[in-house]
């Protein structure tokens, strides 16, 4: 059986730094793409970032480059995502997700429950 | 980036009855090579994650009940639930992947009338 389990979210000050860490399971972690995608509270869906199978193709959405920092640790199974410089508008649910296709963009087959993170003083 | 936009933001169907949702792309998501439509779409029930129904516009995952289809191509999708369970109320949200970022409808809300 297919499981992600996201950690780390919780409440951060305007500026600070967290690391979201996505544990997997039950599937050849390191075959596939995988993605972070966040839901602000009562919002919508909004895709963040996604990394290929070794690590070296990454790309993400433009309201986080250069601040959010995708990667991946295929020997732990494990798929991370730092966060830096946070602003309120980050403020989400945070889900791990597993990408269908092997390409740049997929839609997502299994997904996690998800880590709250909350920017705010 | 592709804007996905849904259709209505929500209805309310009664039981046994046919749901029809729609969503449009700013561009076609129609990609030539394969002729495949990179549009997909989601479930997501309160307090849980989405779950994937339909993918290359038309193909449902496994374990999805038949009741749910996809259709369209190019630019217009149609999500249709030929009648409507309790379980469906759900928030339904359409994606295209035809190119980064993926981008996702605002989504659109079913109800029991």
């Amino acid at each position: 059986e297919v499981q992600l389990v996201e950690s780390g979210g919780g409440l951060v000050q305007p500026g600070g730094s967290l690391r979201l860490s996505c544990a997997a399971s039950g599937f050849t972690f390191r075959s596939y793409w995988m993605s972070w995608v966040r839901q602000a509270p009562g919002k919508g869906l909004e895709w963040v970032a996604n990394i290929n199978q070794d690590g070296n193709d990454k790309y993400y959405v433009d309201s986080v480059k250069g601040r959010f920092t995708i990667s991946r640790d295929n020997a732990k199974n494990s798929l991370y995502l730092q966060m830096n410089s946070l602003r309120a508008e980050d403020t989400a649910v945070y889900y791990c997700a597993r990408d269908h296709w092997y390409r740049f963009s997929s839609d997502f087959d299994y997904w996690g429950q998800g880590t709250l993170v909350t920017v705010s003083s | 980036d592709i804007v996905m936009t849904q259709s209505p933001d929500s209805l309310a169907v009664s039981l046994g009855e046919r749901a029809t949702i729609n969503c449009k792309s700013s561009q076609s998501v129609l990609y030539s090579s394969d002729n495949e439509n990179y549009l997909a779409w989601y479930q997501q029930k309160p307090g849980q994650p989405p779950k994937l129904l339909i993918y290359w516009a038309s193909t449902r995952e496994s374990g999805v009940p038949d009741r749910f289809s996809g259709s369209g191509s190019g630019t217009d999708f149609t999500l249709t639930i030929s009648s409507l369970q309790a379980e469906d109320v759900a928030v339904y949200y359409c994606q295209q992947y035809y190119s980064t970022p993926p981008t996702f409808g605002q989504g659109t809300r079913v109800e029991i009338k």
